[in-house]
């Protein structure tokens, strides 16, 4: 079956630490997204890609960084610049990233600080 | 910039019917609904497109009016497998998703 993993689906991080959340899709789209959502708050735009090795920033992308170096795979970088970690990140993929495509999202990554 | 949605939670009893607004300050090409229950991934429910179109299946449909920036998702008789949070997204440029309607349905 076709779809989108992430992976851990529970993730800690010490003071410090740069950690990676994994995203893979067999979808064989090529827009991918990572969003962070927190409490109350939606779901804010942190990465996109519409195609290999290019990538833009969205509203949230301080502290984060992002690689696309295979169609199926779009890694989130947590890094130590991010103060506030603590929250549900979402990976979505899409048949490209035009008004008419749907997104489909994996199951998510929760992040907690140690 | 987020759309903004609204109510931001709504408690209803099986059977009841529910409305769910959408509206951008910007000009939009189309709007996207999805649910997403606690601790998963969010569904896709339906595009709609520019050109006003309304759109529904079962008992969940909506409407776009692309003159209003607006968006309107209805929930007829409602179910408890409908309780969840429901998300638009509004694409210009690219999408922006507003910050969830939290819908409760009892027994």
């Amino acid at each position: 079956d076709g779809g989108i993993t992430q992976s851990p689906k529970y993730l800690f991080r010490k003071e410090g630490q740069n950690v990676t959340l994994s995203c893979e899709q067999n979808l064989n789209h090529d827009a991918m997204y990572w969003y962070r959502q927190d409490p109350g708050q939606g779901l804010r735009l942190i990465y996109y890609s519409q195609i290999v090795n290019d990538f833009q920033k969205g509203d949230i992308a301080e502290g984060y960084s992002v690689s696309r170096e295979k169609k199926e795979s779009f890694p989130l970088t947590v890094t130590s610049a991010q103060k506030n970690p603590t929250a549900f990140y979402l990976c979505a993929s899409s048949m490209a990233q035009l008004s008419n495509q749907p997104q489909h999202f994996g199951d998510g990554t929760r992040l907690s600080i140690l | 910039q987020q759309p903004v949605q609204s109510p931001q939670a709504v408690i209803l009893r099986e059977g009841e019917d529910a409305v769910i607004n959408c509206s951008s300050s910007k000009a939009l090409y189309s709007v996207h609904w999805y649910r997403q229950k606690h601790g998963e991934a969010p569904v896709f429910l339906m595009i709609l497109l520019k050109g006003g179109e309304q759109k529904g299946h079962d008992k969940i449909s909506a409407s776009f009016n692309e003159k209003k920036q607006q968006s309107s998702l209805y929930l007829t008789a409602s179910q408890l497998s409908y309780s969840g949070t429901y998300f638009c997204g509004t694409y210009n440029n690219d999408m922006r998703f507003g910050a969830g309607t939290r819908l409760t349905v009892k027994p």
